[in-house]
């Protein structure tokens, strides 16, 4: 099994800055690899696919790069809204199709 | 507009059985494979099982095999989960999610129903 590790648990942040999210995968997961947002008591939305690829109606200021192994999400200017928690999936080594546990991103 | 409605949660005893069904709608359902994915109260998602558009290729994940059965009727745009024995730990709410082609991530989500196994 592909596992998933993000990190930090917990991102503090002031809206306006910027937020950089980690994804590290114990086995490459090519280019395999999606974001989904996810805030309290909803259900996830895709963010990113295929490492950088941004879904539908997903604003530029999110923006996904790696490969491999090692993953990263950036928001580059934190909004009201962004602030949720973020999970890592990788599609490439499955079944399972792991997650990472998360990351909250919460108002500094 | 893409609509995934998850019904059949509920509170069930450990050991007892529960089938989750997804209505689909917006979208041309036989042509998607379909996946479920649960999370624990305040905990992350977890993968529980795919099956393909036409129902050949079916996986779950280990912690579910033997228990759990995905199917679905692609005449009545339904998905379903049928769980067996069971546990405590099977306690989350369970999300349907359709998958962009096969063995692909997950482009969208219901909005989940909760199943509470507990005595």
């Amino acid at each position: 099994e592909t596992v998933m590790t993000q990190s930090p648990a917990t991102l503090s942040v002031s809206p306006g800055e910027r937020a950089t999210l980690s994804c590290r995968a114990s086995q490459s997961v090519t280019s395999k690899l999606a974001w989904y947002q996810q805030k309290r008591g909803q259900a996830p939305r895709l963010l990113i696919y295929d490492v950088s690829t941004r879904a539908t109606g997903i604003p530029a200021r999110f923006s996904g790069s790696g490969s491999g192994t090692e993953f990263t999400l950036t928001i580059s200017s934190l909004q009201s809204e962004d602030f949720a928690v973020y999970y890592c999936q990788q599609y490439n080594n499955w079944p399972p199709k792991t997650f990472g546990q998360g990351t909250k991103v919460e108002i500094k | 507009e893409v609509q995934l409605v998850e019904s059949g949660g509920g509170l069930v005893k450990p050991g007892g059985s529960l089938r989750l069904s997804c209505a689909a709608s917006g979208f041309t359902f036989s042509s998607y494979s379909m996946n479920w994915v649960r999370q624990a109260p305040g905990k992350g998602l977890e993968w529980v099982s795919s099956i393909s558009s036409s129902s050949r290729y079916i996986y779950y994940a280990d912690s579910m095999k033997g228990r759990f059965t995905i199917s679905r009727d692609n005449a009545k745009n339904s998905l379903y989960l049928q769980m067996n024995s069971l546990r405590a730990e099977d306690t989350a709410v369970y999300y349907c999610a359709r998958e962009v082609g096969s063995g692909s991530y997950i482009d969208y989500w219901g909005q989940g129903t909760l199943v509470t196994v507990s005595s």
